[in-house]
């Protein structure tokens, strides 16, 4: 069983939609990571949370340490949203090492 | 993007060839990363560097070696290349320290071996 994993692998939503992709991992961690790369691109970070609840724009993600889950939210979507987005967790006493999830592929059909 | 970038951006080689791949940074980041991406794996560690001359080995680095001679500059060497060695490979640095560490990435580098 992979330690981070995501949900769901693929998504598929009209413009305008609230979407959630999910995070859940079952290390400890100091912090997790969710990152943008769009098809052919490169890896973009968008967030780092140890706690609570972070936005910017229309991105917002969230996480429960306790439950060992986090989920980022795009509001109001659009087709340029259409990207892999990337889950990936920093262990406690892991020297920096991040563990990433396989990514969940979003498309936003105008 | 933190002042990284990747050399080459392409690269098709033969099997059993050595390849070196190159990741230079201009902030004096002092960890400094390399991944290889492949599809229905995600991003898995082959080795990192903690500074000059300190590295380390990461989940796949079997058939990988690193250098770090100077704080700029990361080489992922394939000592002889093999056709599961293609792949996207990206260079990434961490920024900051503790809570404040970000990761972030180069642009990649997409190797095939023939």
């Amino acid at each position: 069983k992979n330690e981070v994993e995501q949900s769901p692998q693929n998504l598929t939503a009209q413009e305008g939609e609230f979407i959630t992709i999910n995070c859940s991992y079952s290390v400890g961690i100091s912090a997790l990571h969710w990152l943008q790369q769009h098809p052919g691109g490169g890896i973009v970070s968008l967030f780092m949370l140890s706690s609570g609840k972070k936005k910017h724009g229309r991105l917002i993600a969230t996480i429960n340490i306790q439950e060992k889950h986090s989920s980022l939210h795009i509001t109001a979507s659009h087709p340029r949203d259409s990207a892999v987005y990337i889950c990936a967790v920093r262990r406690n006493f892991g020297n920096e090492k991040l563990t990433f999830g396989t990514g969940t592929r979003l498309t936003i059909i105008p | 993007d933190a002042g990284i970038t990747q050399s080459p951006r392409h690269k098709v080689t033969e099997t059993g060839t050595p390849v070196t791949l190159r990741c230079h940074q201009t902030e004096n980041h002092r960890y400094m990363y390399w991944y290889r991406q492949d599809p229905g794996h995600g991003l898995r560690l082959i080795h990192y560097s903690y500074g000059v001359k300190d590295t380390d080995k990461g989940e796949v680095s079997d058939g990988y070696s690193v250098s770090r001679s100077k704080t700029e500059d990361f080489l992922l060497t394939l000592e002889s290349a093999t056709s599961s060695q293609t792949s996207v490979y990206f260079c990434a640095i961490s920024a900051g320290q503790g809570a404040r560490n970000e990761q972030f990435f180069g642009p990649g580098t997409r190797l095939t071996v023939l």
